[in-house]
């Protein structure tokens, strides 16, 4: 089992473009997530789902959305990136409130 | 979802001493996790703690969850390189928050 998958694991963009980030979990957990790390920083959430169809805002969801389709897929979409964007994001896929993390995408915005 | 204050933030510790961070609620706790991110990593999972006043060991690693179910704590006995990194006790619930946890340094 590859467990949570992220791609991409780079990826720089410029000031307004769009991107998609993506996510994928192959362990059928109903809760996922997405989350930020500024360097040096704590984890921010930026959106959660509790299960395909269901998706709330985060602490942090400015400039982000999500959608849920599936079990499986749980994509992070950034429009008009700008620099505050610049970060690294982590998604996550829980069950019995133990998370299991991707290995992150590094995206930088210039 | 349930709030829950970690301290210290840092902490910068010779190698071969001891180590201990906090995770205090203002509310009853149903469980507490605790995970461990290792610089340029990811989050992963180090134990669950469910009963008050249950205490789990990892090795050099000591969980416990006090008696009320407002505190928690991870104690690590004479750390190794091997230990850096920031540790998280996350709130419990649909939200999942993470916040800063502590950051450990340890000077070789």
């Amino acid at each position: 089992n590859a467990g949570v998958t992220q791609t991409p694991k780079f990826r720089i963009l410029k000031i307004g473009q769009s991107m998609t980030l993506q996510c994928t979990q192959d362990m059928n957990h109903n809760y996922m997530y997405w989350y930020r790390q500024d360097p040096g920083m704590g984890l921010k959430l930026i959106y959660y789902s509790v299960g395909a169809g269901i998706t709330d805002k985060g602490e942090v969801p400015n400039g982000y959305n999500v959608s849920r389709s599936t079990t499986e897929d749980f994509p992070l979409r950034l429009e008009l990136a700008a620099p505050s964007q610049t970060s690294v994001y982590f998604c996550a896929a829980a069950r019995d409130l133990r998370a299991f993390f991707g290995q992150g995408t590094r995206l930088t915005v210039v | 979802g349930q709030q829950v204050m970690q301290i210290p933030q840092y902490q910068h510790v010779q190698e071969g001493e001891d180590f201990t961070t906090y995770c205090n609620s203002s509310t009853t706790l149903s469980n507490i996790q605790w995970y461990k991110q290792r610089p340029g990593g990811h989050p992963v999972f180090l134990i669950q703690l469910v009963k008050s006043g249950e205490v789990k060991k990892q090795k050099r690693l000591t969980f416990q969850f006090g008696e009320a179910k407002k505190n928690s704590s991870l104690h690590i006995t004479a750390t190794q390189t091997t230990d850096v990194g920031t540790y998280f006790c996350p709130t419990t619930g649909n939200q999942f928050y993470f916040g800063t946890g502590t950051s450990l340094t340890v000077i070789p």
